[in-house]
C-alpha cells in the first residue's frame, strides 16, 4: 500500500485537459513544498516532469503543471498528444522517509 | 549528458546476496545526495534507501533495514546498493537516482533487474 494516493487511471481525448491528483497527510504532501511528478513510458525510467509542487525542469513543455491545496496535490496536462500516455507517479519528502511515492495513475489518451 | 547507469542485478536464491552498482558520470558526484528506488514488476514505485554526500547519513524503508547496505564511493563516482538476506519480495528492477532537492528524484538510471527466486 503505497503512502500517497492516486487515481489508478485517468483519461482524455487529444487536445483535452486532464488533473491527476495525489493525496497524502500533514506528514507528507500537506506538510512540505516538496511535491514531485514523474512520467513512466513502458519498460522506461522514471522521468521528472514537476518539482516542488509547480516547477517544470528545463524541457518539460508547459503543457504540464502542478499545484497544491492541502494535503492534496495535483498534476494537469492541457492540450493532451498521444506521448502524454504513460503511468503517472507522484512523490513527496515526508517526516517519516525523505521520500514516498503515491501508487501511479495511468494517463490514457483515447 | 548527466547520466547514470547501473548493472549488478541478476537471479539469485531466496536467502542469497548480490551488490548492485550505479556509475555516475558528467556531474561533480560528491555534490548529491543519492537514492536507490525500485519497482516490483507491474508495481509502484517504492523508495528504498538514501545517502549523503559524504556518506555520513543513510536512510533506509523499514523492509531495507538490517538486510541492505547502501554505500559510495566518490572518488569512482559510484554508488552501490548491498542486498542480503534476500526474499522473493525484493524482486524488481532497482534505479539509483540523484536528489537535488527534498523530495525530487531530478536523474534516474535506467535500472537493474533483480529476481529472487529459487
Amino acid at each position: 500500500q503505497s503512502a500517497l494516493t492516486q487515481p489508478p487511471s485517468a483519461s482524455g481525448s487529444p487536445g483535452q485537459s486532464v488533473t491527476i491528483s495525489c493525496t497524502g497527510t500533514s506528514s507528507d504532501v500537506g506538510g512540505y513544498n516538496y511535491v514531485s511528478w514523474y512520467q513512466q513510458h513502458p519498460g522506461k525510467a522514471p522521468k521528472l516532469m514537476i518539482y516542488e509542487v509547480t516547477k517544470r525542469p528545463s524541457g518539460v513543455p508547459d503543457r504540464f503543471s502542478g499545484s497544491k491545496s492541502g494535503n492534496t496535490a495535483s498534476l494537469s496536462v492541457s492540450g493532451l498528444q498521444a506521448e502524454d500516455e504513460a503511468d503517472y507517479y507522484c512523490g513527496s519528502h515526508s517526516d517519516i522517509y525523505p521520500m514516498v511515492f503515491g501508487g501511479g495513475t495511468r494517463l490514457t489518451v483515447l | 549528458e548527466v547520466q547514470l547507469v547501473e548493472s549488478g542485478g541478476g537471479l539469485v536464491q531466496p536467502g542469497g546476496s548480490l551488490r548492485l552498482s550505479c556509475e555516475a558520470s558528467l556531474f561533480t558526484f560528491s555534490n548529491f545526495w543519492m537514492n536507490w528506488v525500485r519497482q516490483a514488476p507491474g508495481k509502484g514505485l517504492e523508495w528504498v534507501a538514501n545517502i549523503k554526500q559524504d556518506g555520513s547519513v543513510r536512510n533506509y524503508v523499514e523492509s531495507a533495514k538490517g538486510r541492505f547496505t547502501i554505500s559510495r564511493d566518490n572518488a569512482k563516482s559510484s554508488l552501490y546498493l548491498h542486498l542480503n538476506s534476500l526474499r522473493a519480495e525484493d524482486t524488481a528492477v532497482y534505479y539509483c537516482a540523484r536528489a537535488w532537492v527534498p523530495g525530487t528524484l531530478e536523474v534516474w538510471g535506467q535500472g537493474t533487474m533483480v529476481t529472487v527466486s529459487s
